[in-house]
C-alpha cells in the first residue's frame, strides 16, 4: 500500500483557468508538503502544511493556495493556472523527525496550454 | 543560491564502473539524506547521515557525511543499469520542518 497518493496523475488544462490537485496520506503524518519539480530547478517548495489548518508558504508559492482541512489531505490550487506553472508536482509526507525524510507521491504532470 | 551544490550534474558510465557523486554546501546541516528519484516516480529514500565522519553502506552504494557536516557523497562500485536514475540529495538545517534539496545528478549506466 502506498501510503500517499496523488491525483490526477496527469492533467493538461487551459491558461486561466483554476485546477485543484490532491494529496491523500494513510500515514497519519503531522507534515505535508507540496514541491513542483523542473529541469535546471531541481524540487522547490511551494507550500507546506504542520497539521490541519496550519500551512506556509515556501520558496515559489506566487499564484498557489493550499489548504488542509483533514489530517489526510492536502490540497494545491492554481487560481488561475498559467504556462509557466507546467511542471510535474510532488506531495510529500513526514513524521516530523527530518532524519527519517520525506515520502514522496508518484507525482502529476499538469501541462498548461 | 543554490544551499546544495550537487556534481555532476549529469554522468554517463559503462556497466561495472565505479562513480562518485557529491553534494557540498557552506552550511551546517543536522543530517543529510540521499535520494533515488526513477523517471515518472517521486523520490524514494535511499539514506540519512547523521554524525560528522559517518559512513554508510547499502549493498554496492557508500554514503559518506563529512566531518564538518556541510558536505557528502555516494560512491556506487560495479555500477549497474538499475542504478540508472536521479539522485538527489537534501539537508535537514535544524530547527526546520524543512528539507533543503540539491538539483541532482542524473545517472546513466549503459549496460
Amino acid at each position: 500500500d502506498a501510503g500517499i497518493t496523488q491525483s490526477p496523475r496527469h492533467k493538461v488544462t487551459e491558461t486561466g483557468t483554476p485546477v485543484t490537485l490532491r494529496c491523500h496520506q494513510t500515514e497519519n503524518h503531522r507534515y505535508m508538503y507540496w514541491y513542483r519539480q523542473d529541469p535546471g530547478h531541481g524540487l522547490r517548495l511551494i507550500h507546506y502544511s504542520y497539521g490541519v489548518k496550519d500551512t506556509d508558504k515556501g520558496e515559489v508559492s506566487d499564484g498557489y493556495s493550499v489548504s488542509r482541512s483533514k489530517t489526510e489531505d492536502f490540497l494545491l490550487t492554481l487560481e488561475s493556472a498559467t504556462s509557466s506553472q507546467t511542471s510535474v508536482y510532488f506531495c510529500a509526507i513526514s513524521g516530523g523527525a527530518l532524519n527519517y525524510g520525506y515520502t514522496f507521491g508518484s507525482g502529476t504532470r499538469l501541462t498548461v496550454v | 543560491t543554490q544551499l546544495l551544490e550537487q556534481s555532476p550534474q549529469f554522468l554517463s558510465i559503462q556497466e561495472g564502473e565505479n562513480l562518485t557523486v557529491y553534494c557540498n554546501s557552506s552550511s551546517v546541516f543536522s543530517s543529510l539524506q540521499w535520494y533515488r528519484q526513477e523517471p515518472g516516480e517521486g523520490p524514494v529514500l535511499l539514506v540519512t547521515v547523521v554524525t560528522g565522519g559517518e559512513v554508510k553502506k547499502l549493498k554496492r552504494l557508500t554514503f559518506q557525511f563529512g566531518d564538518a557536516r556541510k558536505d557528502s557523497s555516494l560512491h556506487i562500485t560495479a555500477a549497474q543499469p538499475g542504478d540508472t536514475g536521479l539522485y538527489l540529495c537534501a539537508g535537514d538545517q535544524g530547527g526546520s520542518e524543512k528539507l533543503v534539496f540539491g538539483k541532482g545528478t542524473k545517472l546513466t549506466v549503459n549496460p
